[in-house]
């Protein structure tokens, strides 16, 4: 099956600077990579994804890579603020399932 | 739109006893619908796969006949947990995917918390 992990675990940063997480998978079956916000006891929500077939995307302050032949794709958060404090969750997708990432709790320190 | 509801919010029950959790979607039409575990600063792990009118898929390690799951309709499932012991207490969350296109995406429910005593 599809195996996903995720970098790292924690992350802090000072407000206004920029956010990194890192996302690996093994199926190169997978075609969708969507990113999901989760604050404490809420739902998943859905901040970006992209699809095999595209290697970048933005959104405002927010940007997915992913790189195919490497089988890894990154979260980009830019001018980060305290509200984008939340774990992040990356997900891979083989046909109908997702398969989630380990999640990194990132904190923004006003 | 693409809402998605799940009831109840929060459960307690003892032990030996079976809890129902309904998964609804609200505002579109649900061909295939998720079942998600999540303990405690943990990650999402898929338990089972519906698709309405059949019986759901279940994700390796995961006992069909404890966490049974039903897809009646188009806009419903539910899971019931059945003879909860303490160690199924965990947040269970469902999604729904549409019917529309290629999309994957996943619309998430609220989630569930099952606290077995």
């Amino acid at each position: 099956g599809e195996n996903v992990e995720q970098h790292p675990s924690t992350l802090s940063v000072q407000e206004g600077d920029s956010a990194v997480i890192k996302c690996t998978y093994s199926d190169s079956a997978s075609n969708y990579f969507p990113w999901y916000k989760q604050e404490l006891g809420k739902r998943p929500q859905l901040i970006i994804d992209i699809r095999s077939n595209v290697g970048e995307k933005k959104d405002q302050r927010i940007a997915v890579t992913l790189n195919k032949t490497a089988k890894h794709f990154s979260l980009h958060i830019t001018e980060t603020q305290p509200e984008d404090s939340a774990v992040y969750f990356c997900a891979a997708a083989r046909a109908d399932n997702l398969f989630f990432g380990t999640g990194t709790r990132l904190t923004v320190i006003p | 739109g693409a809402v998605v509801s799940q009831h109840p919010s929060w459960v307690i029950c003892k032990s030996g006893t079976s809890v129902k959790i309904e998964c609804r979607s609200l505002d579109f039409q649900a061909t295939t619908m998720f079942w998600y575990r999540q303990f405690p600063k943990q990650s999402l792990m898929l338990m089972a796969t519906s698709n309405e009118g059949s019986k759901a898929t279940y994700e390796q390690g995961v006992e069909k006949d404890k966490f049974l799951i039903n897809h009646a309709s188009l806009t419903l499932s539910t899971l019931t947990v059945t003879s909860a012991h303490p160690e199924d207490s965990s947040f269970y969350i469902c999604s729904a995917r549409g019917t529309s296109g290629a999309n994957n995406e996943q619309f998430f429910g609220p989630g569930t918390r099952l606290t077995v005593l």
